[in-house]
């Protein structure tokens, strides 16, 4: 079962760049078995899909963020990332990493539990 | 974007009943949907894809049907556990998420 653990800076300051990073384990982010994705959800609401990347490297981003966001991995550390630009205090959020099985349907398998991150100046 | 609308908002049932839950998309999706749990302080859990498909270790309590724009999740009779809130998930265009059905007691 693969395992997944976020890790961010907590607080941001508007107009900053968010980075975010996702360790793999019980899994390999170079297998070609899974997309990594991201995906949010602020206080009290639903999630909101971000992106998600392959390991051939493709990316695909949620097209109304899309001009904001950059996903990454890193193979060695067996990690993925994301960086969310222009971060404003409408970006507080607890962040997910997840999985999403390749060749099937973009559910969502496997989830980390969340990194909170808060933006304020 | 396809949208995803869930209803009703909060359902105030007891232990034992049997509750289904809505998702309505705006266009059809086919079977490109699915079913998540979401306790308080935990991430959202699947329960169900394909519209149909129990995830691994879901209990047979928990069923989804429907295909193109109308879906329900029934759960044949609430234990204390199920209390939650109900998220559904469309993915057959890009990935978004309906606002969320909260199951009290």
């Amino acid at each position: 079962q693969v395992q997944l653990q976020e890790s961010g800076p907590g607080l941001v300051k508007p107009s900053q760049t968010l980075s975010l990073t996702c360790t793999v384990s019980g899994g390999s982010v170079s297998s070609g078995d899974y997309y990594w994705a991201w995906i949010r959800q602020p206080p009290g609401r639903s999630p909101e899909w971000l992106s998600y990347i392959f390991s051939a490297g493709s990316t695909y981003y949620n097209p109304s963020l899309k001009s904001r966001l950059s996903a990454s991995m890193d193979k060695p550390k067996n990690q993925f990332s994301l960086s969310l630009t222009s971060v404003t205090e409408l970006d507080t959020a607890l962040y997910y990493c997840a999985t999403i099985q390749f060749g099937r349907g973009r559910y969502l398998q496997n989830w980390g539990q969340g990194t909170l991150v808060s933006v304020s100046s | 974007e396809k949208v995803m609308t869930q209803s009703p908002a909060t359902l105030s049932v007891s232990p034992g009943e049997r509750v289904t839950l809505s998702c309505m998309a705006s266009e059809s999706i086919g079977t490109n949907l699915a079913w998540y749990q979401q306790k308080p302080g935990q991430a959202p859990r699947l329960l169900i894809y394909d519209a149909s498909t129990r995830a691994t270790d879901i209990p047979v309590r928990f069923s989804g049907s429907g295909s193109g724009t109308e879906f329900t999740l029934t759960i044949s009779s609430l234990q204390a556990e199920d209390f939650a809130v109900y998220y559904c998930q469309q993915y057959a265009n890009w990935i978004t998420f309906g606002q969320g059905t909260r199951l009290d007691i």
